[in-house]
């Protein structure tokens, strides 16, 4: 079965960088079938994808973040990881790491989710 | 950006009743929508993918219908364990809709 985990600071001071590690087991990054990407939720408000990458290293980006973020990938360690630049309040979310399985195209959904890591930005 | 607006943002119903919630695109999507379940605290769980294809495990009493700009999530028979927010999600763009809780009367 496969199962994602988040890990990263739980308490980031504004205009810092947000650093979050996903660690995939009972499966292989490297599958060409799927994809990979970040999403968060501030507290009791909706979901925001944030970005996506694939094994070889193919990076998407919402818009709105673009300037501030990164997503990479370690096929070797299996995992992928995101980093947040110049941090503010309403970066303070429960951040996912989850898996795109894509039909083709733009067709394609999130079928695997990490049990989500609370961020809080606060000095 | 193509947006997707869900109505209603929240009901009521008891158990054993039809629920019906509504997805609304900007644009056409053609089937290009998903459905996720998130109960309180925990990830959300796909429910169905490609506007009306049932994700493996998912009970038969959720479907999904529609194509465009129009789509619906049912619930044939409303269960206690069906307490949730339910999301849709777009992905041309990707943005989901504001989400919508069903709670049991």
């Amino acid at each position: 079965q496969l199962q994602l985990q988040e890990s990263g600071p739980g308490l980031v001071k504004p205009s810092e960088t947000l650093p979050l590690f996903c660690s995939v087991s009972g499966g292989s990054i490297s599958s060409g079938a799927y994809s990979w990407d970040w999403i968060r939720q501030p507290p009791g408000k909706g979901l925001e994808w944030i970005a996506n990458i694939d094994y070889s290293g193919s990076t998407s980006y919402n818009p709105s973040l673009k300037s501030r973020v990164t997503i990479s990938v370690d096929t070797s360690e299996n995992q992928f990881s995101l980093k947040l630049t110049s941090v503010t309040a309403a970066d303070t979310a429960v951040y996912y790491c989850v898996r795109r399985g894509v039909i083709r195209g733009d067709l394609y959904y999130f079928d695997y989710w990490g049990q989500g890591t609370l961020v809080t930005v606060s000095s | 950006d193509i947006q997707v607006t869900q109505s209603p943002s929240s009901l009521s119903a008891s158990v054993g009743d039809r629920v019906t919630i509504s997805c609304r695109a900007s644009q056409s999507i053609s089937k290009y929508l998903n459905w996720y379940q998130q109960k309180l605290g925990k990830a959300p769980k796909l429910l169905i993918y490609a506007a009306s294809s049932l994700q493996s495990g998912v009970p038969s009493r959720f479907s999904g219908s529609g194509s465009g700009t129009d789509f619906t999530l049912t619930i044939s028979s409303l269960q206690p364990e069906d307490c949730a927010t339910y999301y849709c999600q777009q992905s041309y763009s990707t943005t989901f809709g504001q989400g919508t809780i069903v709670e049991i009367k």
